[in-house]
């Protein structure tokens, strides 16, 4: 079956700490990945994504993240947390040229001032 | 940017009643637009693809009378809830896409729907 998974589902750090968010998808095909983030009352804005070439993905907000094909991972990091990076992290696998996405459980990063 | 709008934002309606929200794309024309369902500190769920000019695709278990789609041009989707119950009380979130190769979608920002 096709599926996205998140790892963490509530994160907390204090601002300057490093973050790392687990995403690891399942399903075969042509493989596309996202990450989206959702602040607090506001609409989901795509961090950054992969769809071939580099596996190293650089996004917006200094965010990154690092296709491993073996490990079937797309891993969310950043070196150094901000508090205005509280929000819901959404990892999600694109299928194919269809344009569905299929969304990770999320997860909430709370960072402390 | 691409700009994905909707409407309402919030709606509260009494159970049996039909609620119908909007999805606009403002400044591109998306052939193909998708219909997401948000609970509560949960994912969200692709409910349907909204394709232009044709019927939705249903995703399983989403039923297609309950959850009336319609995209009747390249810049507007609506999804109508008909009969509404508590249950449907959700999070309604529609996205967009410029329909190229890369596949990214755009978010509106979202749809809350009370049912009493």
């Amino acid at each position: 079956a096709q599926s996205v998974s998140q790892h963490n589902h509530h994160v907390i750090l204090s601002e300057a700490a490093s973050l790392e968010l687990g995403c690891n998808y399942s399903y075969g095909g042509t493989v596309n990945l996202f990450w989206y983030v959702q602040y607090p009352g506001q609409h989901l804005q795509l961090l950054l994504k992969y769809f071939s070439g580099d596996p190293l993905v650089k996004g917006i907000k200094g965010f990154e993240a690092e296709f491993i094909k073996s490990k079937f991972s797309f891993n969310l990091r950043k070196p150094s947390v901000q508090w205005s990076d509280t929000a819901e992290y959404f990892c999600a696998g694109g299928l194919g040229n269809t344009g569905k996405l299929i969304f990770g459980q999320g997860t909430t990063l709370q960072v402390k001032p | 940017g691409a700009v994905v709008s909707q409407h309402p934002s919030r709606v509260i309606c009494k159970s049996g009643t039909s609620v119908k929200i909007e999805c606009r794309s403002l400044d591109f024309q998306a052939t193909t637009m998708f219909w997401y369902r948000q609970f509560p500190k949960q994912s969200l769920m692709l409910m349907a693809t909204s394709n232009e000019g044709s019927k939705a695709t249903y995703e399983q278990g989403v039923e297609k009378d309950k959850f009336l789609i319609n995209h009747a041009s390249l810049t507007l989707s609506t999804l109508t809830v008909t009969s509404a119950h508590p249950e449907d009380s959700s999070f309604y979130i529609c996205s967009a896409g410029r329909g190229d190769s890369t596949d990214t979608q755009y978010f509106g920002p979202g749809t809350r729907l009370t049912v009493l």
